[in-house]
């Protein structure tokens, strides 16, 4: 099991906005630690989607944000598109496993 | 931009070691703010954090690997390996190589979030 809980699968509708949610505990997301998310199309590398909790590396659109509070994140996408099919995953740092720790993927269907 | 670039075999007999290079290209590979990483992703399922180097040779692993996990630092050549030993069918994964970045408070630093990563590769453990 992953230290940090994603669901399994979220569904949305074209032009639909969706959050995907990241769970985790008082040793890593509520300690205060920063959460990542990645997006991994199937049969590629994962990318970089949002760095420090709400920031967007540049290139990637505004429709993608992240937000955080206590022991949980969340990633939103709005104006959801075909091309946003993919995997998602968050990671942050566990000061009890002193190590990063990822969560168990998000995978995102487009209807 | 930095690039990273994984090689090595592809099929690994059980119980033997693993090695894996990753090359870097675009950036150096001695700079203080960055760890050099190998992350995996067994088929079909989610990512796991393997270990990480820095540029003067400091190593820090999964701890649910053990013992197993090695890695080093060539500057020179700027690569950094991976050896992971005494490999089963459950080590088969794709392995990526990435550069991990440092986020600092006001009272410490820890491990921040990869980027860029290389396109990984399939490493199946099989007699």
């Amino acid at each position: 099991q992953s230290v940090l809980t994603q669901p399994p699968s979220v569904p949305g509708a074209p032009g639909q906005r969706v959050t995907i949610s990241c769970t985790g505990s008082s040793s890593n997301i509520g300690a205060g630690y920063d959460v990542h998310w990645y997006e991994q199309v199937p049969g590629t590398a994962p990318k970089l989607l949002i760095y420090g909790n709400t920031n967007r590396p540049s290139g990637v659109p505004d429709r993608f944000s992240g937000s955080k509070s206590g022991t949980s994140a969340s990633l939103a996408i709005s104006g959801l598109q075909a091309e946003d099919e993919a995997d998602y995953y968050c990671q942050s740092y566990d000061s009890s496993l002193s190590g990063v720790v990822f969560g168990g993927g998000t995978k995102l269907t487009v209807l | 931009q930095v690039q990273l670039q994984e090689s090595g075999p592809g099929l690994v007999k059980p119980s033997e070691t693993l090695s894996l290079t990753c090359t870097v290209s675009g950036g150096s590979v001695s700079n203080s703010n960055f760890y050099w990483s190998w992350i995996r992703q067994p088929p079909g399922k989610g990512l796991e954090w393997i270990g990480y180097i820095d540029y003067s040779g400091s190593t820090s692993n999964n701890p649910s690997l053990k013992s197993r996990v090695t890695i080093s630092l060539d500057t020179s050549k700027k690569q950094f390996s991976l050896k992971l030993s005494s490999v089963t069918a459950a080590d088969t994964a794709v392995y990526y190589c990435a550069r991990r970045g440092i986020v600092c408070s006001n009272t410490s630093c820890y491990p921040g979030w990869f980027d860029p990563w290389g396109q990984g590769t399939l490493v199946t453990v099989s007699s």
